[in-house]
Formats: C-alpha cells, structure tokens, sequence
C-alpha cells in the first residue's frame, strides 16, 4: 500500500528565510509525487509533480523539489518566502489506477 | 487553468434533510473524485469514478452516495443529514483518456455545516 508521511505538521519562517518541507513516501514501485497548497476555504492547486528523469523539479511561485529514492524522500524547497506563501501544503503519491494519497500536510506560517 | 467547479460553496442546513453537492469539469477527465477534508486538514478520498456508470467507494466509508451519469458530472448526495456530515467536501478530477499522470484538478470545496 501507498503512503506518506510529513513529518511537519506546523512550520513558521521568516519573511525572505529559506524553507523546506518534508515528505517521505512508501510505494513499491516508481512514484508520481505531487506537492500541492491550499489557501484557507479554498481547493488545492498543484505547486509541481515529478514522474520521471531529472530529480530536480521546477514548480510554480519559485518552489522546487528534489526526489531521492535512497531516501524515499521528495522535500519541497523555496529559496526566499513570501507573506503570500502561508498556506497548507500537502504531498501526494498516486500510484496504480491513478488514486493519489496524502500526507496530512504542513501548515506554513510565515512572521514578518 | 483547471475547469472544475463546485456548488454550492457553503451550505448549513438542519438535521435530516437530503443534500446534493454538485461537481462538474469541462476538461474531458475520466477519472472524478470526492475527498472529505476535516478541520485538521487530512483529506480522505470517499468515492471516485473512472468514467460514466463506474463508482467506487474510497478509502474512508461514508454514508454518502455519488452517480455519474455524464462524464462532466458527479454529484454527491447525502440522504438524510447529520452533524457528523459537517466537513468541507472537496471533488477533484484527472486524466485525460489515455493519460495516466494521477494528477488531480481540485474545485474550491463545498463547506457543509449541519445543525
């Protein structure tokens, strides 16, 4: 069975501080990962997905993830955070038939 | 930009009485979703579809039911209301015919409170 795990439930940063949220997932095969972010009373939109080749992979408003399958890791990164960035932000695995899991997301906050 | 809506956004309503949330896409996906998401954010898949007269029940039981009668509908009906309905109901769809990403495109989510 798919799964994942984030282990952050709750991460605040400072306004133009770095910021990286963990992932880890369990799938038997190769993954589809997903990161996605949910403004408050709204859906969730997709931040990037990886599927394939390059580990490094390139999202919207300036996020990337990395995917190391040594680690079964796929941590989501941002140089440089915004106030407009506070969110919730959930990875997902999808695997066979395409049904996505995911983690129980990690609340960003982000301090002046 | 993703096509999926959802109606209504917010509904409160009494114990007992028969709610539908109505979710469409004009992507032409095959794959349709419904996720239940509580106050601490988890979301749990409750029924999904892979294409017209196909429903299945998700991972988390729910007493609600869902149809699909078109491809771009799939409606979620709850018969007969409780306070233990109130969630924020969220339907996603993905995958075009022929595709197989798992990507999911989200609507807004339909806030329902029951009194």
């Amino acid at each position: 069975a798919q799964s994942v795990t984030q282990p952050d439930i709750h991460i605040t940063v400072s306004e133009g501080a770095s910021l990286e949220l963990r992932c880890n997932y369990s799938y038997g095969a190769t993954p589809y990962l997903f990161w996605y972010v949910q403004s408050p009373g709204q859906g969730l939109q997709l931040l990037l997905k990886y599927f394939s080749g390059d580990t490094l992979v390139q999202g919207i408003k300036g996020f990337e993830a990395e995917f190391k399958r040594s680690q079964s890791s796929f941590n989501l990164r941002k140089p440089s955070v915004h106030w407009s960035d506070a969110a919730e932000y959930f990875c997902a695995v999808a695997g066979n038939a395409g049904k996505s899991t995911f983690g129980d997301g990690t609340t960003l906050t982000v301090k002046p | 930009e993703a096509d999926i809506y959802q109606t209504p956004r917010y509904l409160v309503i009494g114990t007992g009485k028969k709610i539908t949330l109505e979710c469409s896409q004009t992507m032409g996906h095959d794959k349709m979703y419904w996720y239940q998401q509580d106050p601490g954010m988890e979301l749990h898949l409750i029924h999904y579809s892979y294409g017209v007269n196909s429903t299945e029940k998700g991972d988390l039981s729910s007493e609600s039911t869902v149809s699909r009668i078109r491809t771009e509908h799939f409606p979620l009906t709850l018969e007969s209301a409780r306070p233990s309905h109130t969630s924020q109901y969220l339907c996603a769809s993905s995958e075009l015919p022929g595709a197989n990403t798992g990507e999911l495109f989200f609507g807004e989510g339909s806030r329902l409170t029951v009194l």
